[in-house]
C-alpha cells in the first residue's frame, strides 16, 4: 500500500498563469476526492470520481478549474488564470467504495502560492 | 444544511494531562463521524471514525463516542505527549458517495 501520492508538493506561481496537480489514488479504490485547503481552515470538498466519472462538483470549482481522471486511475486538477485567491493546499483522496462509512485515505497536498 | 462546529483553539497542554476536543455536528439523515489529525506540513490522516449512534471509535489512546442524542463527537485522551501535537478535524459524512464536511480544525499543542 503505497497510499495516495500528490504532485508536486509545492507550486509557486504567478498571478495569471495555469498550474496542473496530480494525483494517483490507492491503487484498488475507484473513488477519486479533490479538496481544497486554506490556512487555518478545515478541507473544503471540490468534486470527486467513481472511475473515470466525475459525479460531483462544488460551487467552488469555478469555470478556471478543471479535473479529470481518465480511464479512471490518476486525476489531474488544472487552475486556469490563477488568482491569488487560490493559494491553497490541495488535498487528494480515495477510498474503495461509494459508502459513507468507508474510510477516505488523503495524501499529503499540494501547496500553490500564486504571488 | 450540514454542518460541524469544533472549539477554537489553540488548545496548549502540559504533557500527560487530559485532552477534551468539543465537536458537534448538524445533519440530515444518520451521518457517519469521523476524527482526522494533521501533523505540520503534512496532509490529513484518519484518527478514528464511528458510524452509528453509541458507536465509540478509539485509535492510539484517542476515543470519541457519537452521541446522537447531543449531536456531538468529543475527542478524548488521558495523558497526551508531545507527539501529539497537531491540528485535528472532527467530520461528518452523510452521502452514499462518501464526501466528507470537515469542521475549521482545533490545534493542539502539548508541552514538555
Amino acid at each position: 500500500d503505497t497510499g495516495v501520492s500528490q504532485d508536486p508538493r509545492h507550486k509557486i506561481t504567478k498571478r495569471g498563469q495555469n498550474v496542473t496537480f496530480r494525483c494517483d489514488p490507492i491503487s484498488e479504490h475507484n473513488r477519486l476526492y479533490w479538496y481544497r485547503q486554506t490556512l487555518g481552515q478545515g478541507p473544503e470538498f471540490l468534486t470527486y470520481f467513481q472511475n473515470e466519472a466525475q459525479l460531483e462538483k462544488s460551487r467552488l470549482l469555478s469555470d478556471r478549474f478543471s479535473a479529470e481522471r481518465p480511464k479512471g486511475s490518476f486525476s489531474t486538477l488544472e487552475i486556469q488564470r490563477t488568482e491569488q485567491g487560490d493559494s491553497a493546499m490541495y488535498l487528494c483522496a480515495s477510498s474503495p467504495r461509494a459508502r459513507s462509512g468507508n474510510t477516505i485515505y488523503f495524501g499529503e497536498g499540494s501547496w500553490l502560492t500564486v504571488v | 444544511g450540514n454542518s460541524v462546529t469544533q472549539m477554537e483553539g489553540p488548545v496548549t497542554l502540559s504533557e500527560e494531562a487530559f485532552l477534551t476536543i468539543n465537536c458537534t455536528y448538524t445533519a440530515t439523515g444518520y451521518p457517519s463521524l469521523f476524527w482526522y489529525v494533521q501533523y505540520p506540513g503534512e496532509g490529513l490522516q484518519l484518527l478514528l471514525k464511528a458510524t452509528k449512534a453509541d458507536d465509540k471509535g478509539s485509535n492510539k489512546g484517542f476515543e470519541a463516542t457519537y452521541r446522537k442524542e447531543t449531536t456531538s463527537f468529543h475527542l478524548e485522551k488521558g495523558s497526551v505527549q508531545v507527539s501529539d501535537s497537531a491540528v485535528y478535524f472532527c467530520a461528518l459524512g452523510t452521502d452514499s458517495w462518501g464526501k466528507l464536511q470537515f469542521g475549521a480544525g482545533t490545534q493542539v499543542v502539548v508541552t514538555p
